[in-house]
């Protein structure tokens, strides 16, 4: 099992459309979690961080299931300005000081 | 926020030039820093993590002397692309995080190197 899996896409998802996608991370011993957002040509940025409990930002809704080992990105009401690829990103410090990124989801949002 | 800032943007140079690549932390110190190369339409790749005081860490494959990671101080960390070929043109990024275990990455903006 790869360290940390995301289904490469794309999606195609009409504006206006609530679009969720899943990272699966493969040490259950994992410290923290975080979605990136990479434009074409671009340095990710940090969309969120992904908290226990989850967290919404927004359109944007992050969640954690630590008995299943996946992290989850809600995004509601997409725009245009959605489409990126975003990558799920898992720190695992406590073992290697290893920090592994997902190979990204591409999200194109049509009008 | 954090703010990492890479220079340059972008290099165009001939085959067996050296290029070097600089990434800085602006407010925050970063003891670690990480490098990473990115080929069109695939993901990040991890280079080496970069260690102020000490040697750099190098990922399985990447060579050691071709990629030099210099960690100088805990705001400064330096790749140099040694005797460049054209199959080194990539998008280089750099990121570091403030340290905390939890603490996510900053990245730079990138460095897209061609190399002619």
């Amino acid at each position: 099992r790869k360290e940390v899996e995301q289904d490469p896409g794309p999606f195609n998802v009409p504006e206006g459309a609530t679009v969720a996608f899943n990272c699966t991370y493969s040490n259950s011993a994992s410290q923290s979690f975080f979605w990136y957002r990479q434009d074409c040509r671009k340095e990710p940025k940090l969309l969120m961080s992904v908290y226990s409990s989850g967290n919404e930002d927004g359109r944007f809704t992050a969640q954690l299931n630590r008995a299943s080992q996946y992290i989850s990105l809600l995004i509601r009401d997409s725009k245009l300005s959605d489409s990126a690829t975003y990558l799920c990103v898992v720190n695992d410090f406590g073992r290697d000081d290893k920090i592994i990124f997902g190979k990204g989801t591409r999200l194109h949002i049509l009008p | 926020g954090a703010v990492v800032s890479q220079h340059p943007s972008w290099v165009i140079c001939k085959s067996g030039t050296s290029v070097k690549i600089e990434c800085r932390s602006l407010d925050f110190q970063a003891t670690t820093m990480f490098w990473y190369r990115q080929f069109p339409k695939q993901s990040l790749m991890l280079m080496a993590t970069s260690n102020e005081g000490s040697k750099a860490t190098y990922e399985q494959g990447v060579e050691k002397d071709k990629f030099l990671i210099n960690h100088a101080s805990l705001t400064l960390s330096t790749l140099t692309v040694t005797s460049a070929h054209p199959e080194d043109s990539s998008f280089y990024i750099c990121s570091a995080s403030q340290g905390a275990n939890n603490s996510p990455l900053h990245f730079g903006n990138g460095t897209r190197l061609t190399v002619t």
